[in-house]
This record gives C-alpha cells, structure tokens and sequence, in this order.
C-alpha cells in the first residue's frame, strides 16, 4: 500500500496560464500532505504542508497567492500555479503522510512543468 | 550550518561491493529518520525509516543511527547496477516536516 498519483505528469503552458496539479493518496488516507518543487541538479525544496480541511503552510519565500494549495479531502490536495513563468518551469512532487504512521512521507511520481 | 548534511559524491563502488552512505544532522530533537532513493527524472522512493539508535536490516539494505553523534548512514550490501541513484536522507523537524539533504549520487560499475 501507499500509493500517492499526481495529475498531469507533463504540463507545457504559455506564460500568464494557471496550472492546476492534483495530488491522491489512493489507498490510505492523508492527514497531512506536503507539495515540494526540484530544480536540476538539486535537492527538494518544501514549498508548503497541506492538511485536510485548513489553510496550507507555506515555507519562507513561497508566495501564498502564487500557488494556491487546497486541501478538500483526506484523499486529494491540488497546486495551483498562477499566472505562470519561464522561472516557474520545474519538477512538482507532492507527498503523503499516513494518518497515524509517524512521518512517513510517500511522493507521488512528480509533475514536470514548462513554461514557454 | 545545513540542517541535513550528504556528501554529494559521486560515490563509486564496483558491483557485488558495500555502499556506505553517510548522512548528519543538526537538531537534536530530531526523531525520525529516512533514506529515499531518487533515479534521475524520477521522484524520490522510501528505502527505509529508523526511529532507534543501532541498526536495522531490511534485505540487503542496512540503516544505522547514532543520536549522540547526529549521524546516520545507510549500507546497501552487494550492491548492484540497478542501485545507480541519488541517495536522499530525510530527518524530522518539528512535528510533521521532513527536511532532507542534498542527496548522495550512487554509482555501481558491472
């Protein structure tokens, strides 16, 4: 068990579009799911913590308005890229934590996007 | 200082040869452990947790935690091509947050 999807794996999009990525936990349920961003050649950045059914956590330096995370259910959170850039163009992966098993974090297969 | 530090390698080791995979953090209150493998283009794969000082053995993987020393490491026995990856070690911060390190690149020659 613990297997987390994400939709779409491959966005292209023009610069000014909204990108919305999903994010499931399809056989365990989530509390508390965590959205992070990889640029090449570097490591995982946290760019916020999702818990079902309050507002999102975002991290230092992430722009809350940019990236609006919604957490409906203990199943599914969505990323939502705002008014895309060039500078926005990056691997997504999101993670999942079982409820109830300390903090385990299992990632979805990632989302690449492209801004042009 | 890094919250969670990896030598980036490359660590090369010839096939059927021990891996050893080294990781230190610096908040003592840190409880949770991880290793994540990461092939390139891919997202990261749980490995192993460690909650206790010692070892644990899963297979041919080994983790192994030293709180007093802030240290953590992980051993992959005979090691194959197939274990070609970025290493990521992952510690807790605070309740829920992982923090993780640059990631160790594994490279197993035939």
């Amino acid at each position: 068990g613990a297997v987390v999807s994400q939709h779409p794996s491959w966005v292209i999009c023009k610069s000014g579009t909204s990108v919305k990525i999903e994010c499931r936990s399809l056989d365990f349920q989530a509390t508390t799911m965590f959205w992070y961003r990889q640029f090449p050649k570097q490591s995982l950045m946290l760019m916020a913590t999702s818990n079902e059914g309050s507002k999102a956590t975002y991290e230092q330096g992430v722009e809350k308005d940019k990236f609006l995370i919604n957490h409906a259910s203990l199943t599914l959170s969505t990323l939502t890229v705002t008014s895309a850039h060039p500078e926005d163009s990056s691997f997504y992966i999101c993670s999942a934590r079982r409820a109830g098993v300390q903090e385990t974090q299992y990632f979805g297969p990632g989302t690449r996007l492209l801004v042009l | 200082q890094k919250e969670v530090e990896q030598n980036s390698g490359p660590l090369s080791v010839p096939e059927g040869a021990i891996a050893s995979l080294n990781c230190t953090y610096s908040d003592r209150g840190s409880q949770s452990f991880f290793w994540y493998r990461q092939y390139s283009g891919k997202s990261p794969e749980l490995i192993m947790f460690i909650y206790s000082n010692g070892d644990k053995e899963d297979g041919r993987f080994t983790a192994q935690l030293n709180k007093a020393s802030q240290y953590v490491s992980l051993l992959i026995r005979d090691s194959q091509p197939s274990d070609s990856a970025t290493y990521l070690c992952a510690v807790n911060v605070g309740f829920q947050k992982l923090v993780f390190g640059t990631g160790t690149r594994l490279l197993v020659s035939p």
